[in-house]
């Protein structure tokens, strides 16, 4: 299926602990991007990224780093995660138009 | 920079009934907007998305219009139904830099038997 997939859905961690998230997208979209959703569910842009490139990184600690290594993939490393970082992380992607979202990664610290 | 603003925050309705949600914002110097919704629990779901030079689209039971010049949007459901119960949120895409898009709050349906 052509889709924006992310893994893993679910994530429970402790204090302190280095976590990834990996976004993978098969649509062909030259641009992904990392929204974190709070409690609110209030949708903020992290990062954004263009054919590998850094294009846009939002006031987020530099704990959370991007890596992107080809156009199909943007992941996200969290050091030293902390208990106000437990959201629910959403990846996306965008050709020239609209946005595909996959379906989220929920977060807990504890 | 872009706000985007959506009324009501949340709504119940019976079955049956017509719905509009609005969307608005601040800067009318748009590139798209988007309408997703939300289920609990679950990611993004692409409603419509209307380009900057058109005035509405449409799929099925949803209508979406937009009026650069008020800088208003609105999601017309017809005849609700209980399935349509999630949260609807709207995406502005602007213009200049980078084309990242502004998400309103959303608002929450619940559409009751």
């Amino acid at each position: 299926d052509t889709a924006v997939s992310q893994t893993p859905k679910y994530l429970v961690t402790q204090m302190g602990n280095d976590k990834s998230i990996k976004c993978e997208q098969n649509l062909g979209h030259d641009t992904m991007y990392w929204y974190k959703q709070d409690s609110k569910k209030f949708l903020k842009i992290m990062f954004s990224y263009n054919n590998k490139e850094l294009i846009i990184n939002e006031t987020v600690p530099n704990r959370f780093s991007p890596k992107s290594p080809d156009k199909a993939h943007l992941n996200l490393h969290i050091n030293s995660l902390e208990l106000g970082d437990s959201a629910v992380y959403f990846c996306a992607s965008s050709l020239s138009s609209g946005y595909t979202f996959g379906s989220g990664t929920r977060l807990t610290v504890v | 920079k872009q706000e985007v603003t959506q009324i009501p925050a949340a709504l119940s309705v019976p079955e049956g009934e017509n719905l509009v949600l609005n969307c608005s914002f601040t800067d009318s110097a748009i590139y798209n907007l988007q309408w997703f919704r939300q289920d609990p629990g679950k990611g993004l779901t692409s409603l419509l998305l209307i380009q900057s030079s058109q005035r509405e689209q449409t799929s099925g039971r949803l209508n979406a219009s937009l009026d650069k010049s008020s800088g208003r949007s609105t999601l017309y459901i017809a005849a609700s139904q209980p399935g349509d119960s999630a949260t609807y949120l709207c995406a502005v895409r602007g213009t200049g830099g980078s084309y990242i898009p502004t998400f309103g709050r959303g608002t929450s349906l619940i559409v009751h038997p």
